[in-house]
């Protein structure tokens, strides 16, 4: 298996729920990045993760909350979501943070209802 | 407020032609571009990158241009092709700092 790989591609929860999203990447890279899209914007960048330690936290809510346990798996995990995080979530994967092109998994299509 | 658009969201273009995809950034500091592109159902995929020392960069059918000081962005394909039907990205970025993107452009190849 190769590239940057998300679990679940379709995620459905309830407001009150707590999920997780998953991340691995198989590339040997150090940096790993979750994004979110949300029709008709651009992709935003939620956080950064350079050598398993956070360096970016874009004031994403705290309802948001990433785990870099190693250098090749980040988690996103979710809580008391709100309808408005319906969106794709993006996890990439570089091999240094800064100049160099990112490589992007399948996404999750997350749906809070 | 955005520092990367692409104001085109989509774009139809007859096969063999040129696709001409545009890009505009505000923020003077960005030197460093990069443009993405993206199935259905799938992640983006880097395409080509250009740093602002240079003003054209080819890769194959692809081409991306940099004007510095209109801050502009453009990519090209030629010639076209229906696998080539995609949205693209462009992002930006400056020295230490994050990539900004833009909203995308939904490129249709008629075959």
């Amino acid at each position: 298996e190769t590239g940057v790989t998300q679990t679940p591609r379709h995620l459905v929860m309830g407001m009150t729920n707590k999920k997780s999203l998953k991340c691995e990447q198989h590339l040997g890279h150090n940096a790993m990045y979750w994004y979110k899209q949300s029709a008709k914007k651009p992709l935003e960048l939620m956080f950064v993760y350079s050598l398993e330690e956070r360096v970016e936290n874009n004031s994403v809510p705290s309802r948001f909350s990433p785990e870099c346990p190693n250098s090749s798996h980040l988690f996103l995990h979710l809580h008391t979501l709100q309808p408005e995080d319906s969106a794709l979530y993006l996890c990439a994967s570089s091999q240094a943070h800064g100049y160099t092109e990112a490589f992007f998994g399948q996404g999750t299509r997350l749906t809070v209802v | 407020d955005q520092q990367v658009k692409q104001n085109s969201p989509s774009l139809s273009v007859q096969e063999g032609r040129i696709s001409i995809l545009n890009c505009d950034y505000t923020n003077s500091m960005f030197d460093y571009f990069l443009w993405y592109k993206k199935y259905p159902a799938e992640g983006p995929t880097f395409l080509i990158s250009i740093s602002s020392i240079k003003d054209k960069n080819e890769d194959g059918r692809f081409t991306v241009f940099l004007n510095k000081s209109a801050k502009h962005l453009s990519l090209h394909i030629v010639p076209s092709q229906p696998g080539d039907s995609a949205v693209y990205f462009c992002a930006a970025c400056s020295p230490g700092n994050q990539f900004y993107f833009g909203t995308g452009t939904s490129l249709t190849v008629i075959p």
